[in-house]
């Protein structure tokens, strides 16, 4: 059974820092491009980035380039995110996802782990 | 960036009738490979979004048949030929052609 489960959101002050990560399991990891999409309160998703299977290509939306890292371990089956510089904009329930499902592959998501930037 | 524009973004609907969700594209979502990206995703209160559709008019493995797919280019429509109460939630177009991929602003189906 796949799974994907998301840790280390909570609450940080503006200009703080957090590391998101995603465990993943059920699947051979190695073999899919990952993303991270996220769900601010009450609003719709966002597409945040996308990382290749060996890490030579990386993709972020726009509002978090420069502030946001995306990277893997791939031995430890785990998914990645620094935040640096958070903002209160940031404040979101984060996804981890396997990109395929973008494009017609497998679809898969985790549960979430929500990220609040407030002080 | 491509703009995904839902409509409408309310949709009551008594059980049993259809319902159709629209999506419109600022750009054409053909991608050089020849497919369009063009995907809905299914969010239930309190859960993570699921896919129901891929390219366009693929139904996902386990995905009730009610649910359908069609469009084109800059073009899309979801229907859902029978709404039954476990359709209630967010309903969300999203293009996977062109970087950053973008999602529409959700369409919102509740029962009258």
């Amino acid at each position: 059974e796949v799974q994907l489960v998301e840790s280390g959101g909570g609450l940080v002050q503006p200009g703080g820092s957090l590391r998101l990560s995603c465990a993943a399991s059920g699947f051979t990891f190695s073999s899919y491009w990952m993303s991270w999409v996220r769900q601010a309160p009450g609003k719709g998703l966002e597409w945040v980035a996308n990382i290749k299977q060996d890490e030579s290509e990386k993709y972020y939306v726009d509002s978090v380039k420069g502030r946001f890292t995306i990277s893997r371990d791939n031995a430890k089956n785990s998914l990645y995110l620094q935040m640096n510089s958070l903002r209160a904009e940031d404040t979101a329930v984060y996804y981890c996802t396997i990109s395929a499902t973008a494009r017609g592959g497998v679809d898969y998501w985790g549960q979430g782990t929500l990220v609040t930037v407030s002080s | 960036d491509v703009v995904m524009t839902q409509s409408p973004l309310s949709l009551p609907v008594t059980l049993g009738q259809p319902a159709s969700i629209s999506c419109r594209s600022s750009q054409s979502l053909v991608h050089s490979d020849g497919n369009t990206y063009l995907n809905w995703f299914q969010q239930r209160p309190g859960q993570s979004p699921r896919r129901l559709i891929y390219k366009v008019s693929n139904r996902d493995s386990g995905v009730p048949d009610r649910f359908s797919g069609s469009g084109s280019g800059t073009d899309f429509t979801l229907k859902i030929s029978r709404v039954e109460a476990e359709d209630v939630g967010l309903y969300y177009c999203m293009q996977g052609t062109h970087w950053p991929w973008t999602f529409g602003q959700g369409t919102k189906v509740e029962i009258k």
